[in-house]
């Protein structure tokens, strides 16, 4: 089984940057993604790790510290649209299926 | 390319009642998944279908959901009799092969409301 650890929520200003954490313990890892999900939406996909370290896309990029069980998604120049939940999702060793988080809830104010 | 789509988007039914819904995964897509996901939580898997064959169904209580895939491509989930802690958002997913790498794409949702 996995345990997966994000904060409940979290606010930041228009224009700035955040990062969400989130560590996991697994018995055998085999890769980490972070989904956005806004309010009564579906989860769309937004990076995928499974080495160590920074993965860049635009605004957003995700880390990965596999010895450490951690990961974190960071958002640059904040957008109001960016205001949403964001799932961290782990897969574990032998199974194709990712078990999700509970999601960190991000609000952006202005 | 069109999305994953879903039907209804909305339910809501009686404790003990029936309830079924339907999915069409990415025209292509073998690997089609079923997500509960309750208000404040990540989904959770129900079932996964690798093209009309289960791959994956621990999670799903078996006493009352059942899901089928019957020709690889649409899919239905269905919860007899329903209970109060079903209501959730049903969220249906695909992805090409189901291999190691895979995104996997989901649809809008139907959101259930048991009474």
């Amino acid at each position: 089984g996995q345990n997966i650890d994000q904060p409940t929520e979290m606010t930041a200003t228009e224009g700035a940057i955040v990062q969400i954490n989130c560590t996991y313990q697994t018995s055998g890892f085999n890769g980490l993604f972070w989904y956005q999900q806004h309010a009564g939406e579906a989860p769309t996909f937004l990076s995928y790790n499974v080495l160590d370290g920074l993965e860049e896309k635009g605004r957003f990029s995700s880390f990965l510290s596999r010895s450490k069980g951690y990961s974190y998604l960071l958002l640059k120049e904040l957008q109001m649209k960016d205001s949403a939940s964001y799932l961290c999702a782990v897969r574990e060793g032998g199974s194709y299926i990712p078990t999700f988080g509970r999601g960190t809830s991000l609000i952006v104010h202005p | 390319e069109a999305g994953v789509a879903q039907s209804p988007r909305y339910k809501i039914i009686e404790k003990r009642q029936s309830v079924a819904f339907w999915c069409n995964p990415i025209s292509g897509h073998a690997t089609l998944y079923w997500y509960q996901q309750i208000l404040g939580q990540g989904p959770k898997l129900l079932i996964q279908f690798q093209n009309n064959g289960v791959v994956d169904d621990s999670q799903l209580p078996k006493d009352r959901f059942s899901a089928e895939r019957l020709k690889g491509v649409d899919s239905t989930l269905k919860i007899q009799p329903a209970k109060l802690e079903d209501s959730a958002v049903y969220l249906c997913a695909s992805s090409p092969k189901g291999g190691n790498q895979e995104t996997q794409y989901f649809g809008p949702g139907t959101r259930l409301l048991v009474l």
